[in-house]
């Protein structure tokens, strides 16, 4: 299994530009979600999804939009980028929504924005 | 509203040296606690959950329900213990938000000689 996989690694964009960031994985699990991390702040929850066809919004959704189609796929998408949506994002799974079940990250996506 | 505050931004310790990460947490109820730890070049992975009891690579975290603790020790620091590591929450089942995993800021280990 390749796990969680995430593309690209980076991009840099100019305001105003979209683009999508892709989200995979394997494992077949129903609980995907996107994080960003910028310095000081840790981790903040952008959208999650529980199941293929349903969304709902993080802690931080503004200027994000997802779908789910597929349950392998979480697509992150930025339709008009800003400076302040530089970070670095990360796209997690786990079987479910329990807590026992652990969450698995991917690598990361360095986002710039100039 | 569910807080996750790690006071600390960086740790240093030397080697052989206690090691305890401070978290502490908001939550009106019984959540699920975690510690996360991100190595160098390394994705973000669970280190442990508080549920487990379990001890990860010489670390253990007890959960203080009175004082909303959720500290992660160590007795003797290793250099490879060097990361970053992030204290994270979770409501329980049937409070219809257990989806959502709130982190606090993270703190950097540095285990020195």
């Amino acid at each position: 299994n390749a796990g969680v996989t995430q593309t690209p690694k980076f991009q840099v964009l100019k305001t105003g530009q979209s683009m999508t960031l892709q989200c995979a994985q394997d494992m077949n699990h129903e609980y995907m979600s996107w994080y960003r991390q910028d310095p000081g702040m840790g981790l903040r929850l952008i959208h999650y999804s529980v199941g293929a066809g349903i969304t709902d919004q993080g802690e931080v959704p503004n200027g994000y939009n997802v779908s789910r189609s597929t349950t392998e796929d979480f697509p992150l998408r930025l339709l008009s980028a800003a400076p302040s949506q530089t970070s670095v994002y990360f796209c997690a799974s786990s079987p479910g929504q329990d807590s026992s079940y652990e969450q698995y990250f991917g690598p990361g996506t360095r986002l710039t924005v100039t | 509203a569910q807080r996750v505050t790690q006071p600390e931004k960086l740790l240093s310790v030397f080697k052989g040296a206690p090691v305890e990460l401070k978290c502490n947490y908001s939550y009106s109820g019984s959540p699920e606690l975690f510690w996360y730890v991100q190595y160098s070049r390394q994705r973000l992975q669970l280190l442990l959950r508080h549920i487990s009891r379990e001890s990860i690579k010489g670390f253990t975290a007890d959960l203080n329900k009175g004082e909303t603790s959720f500290h992660l020790k160590k007795p003797f620091a290793q250099e490879e213990d060097s990361a970053m590591y992030y204290c994270a929450l979770r409501p329980p089942e049937g409070t219809g938000t257990a989806s959502k995993l709130t982190f606090g800021t993270g703190t950097r280990l540095q285990v020195t000689l």
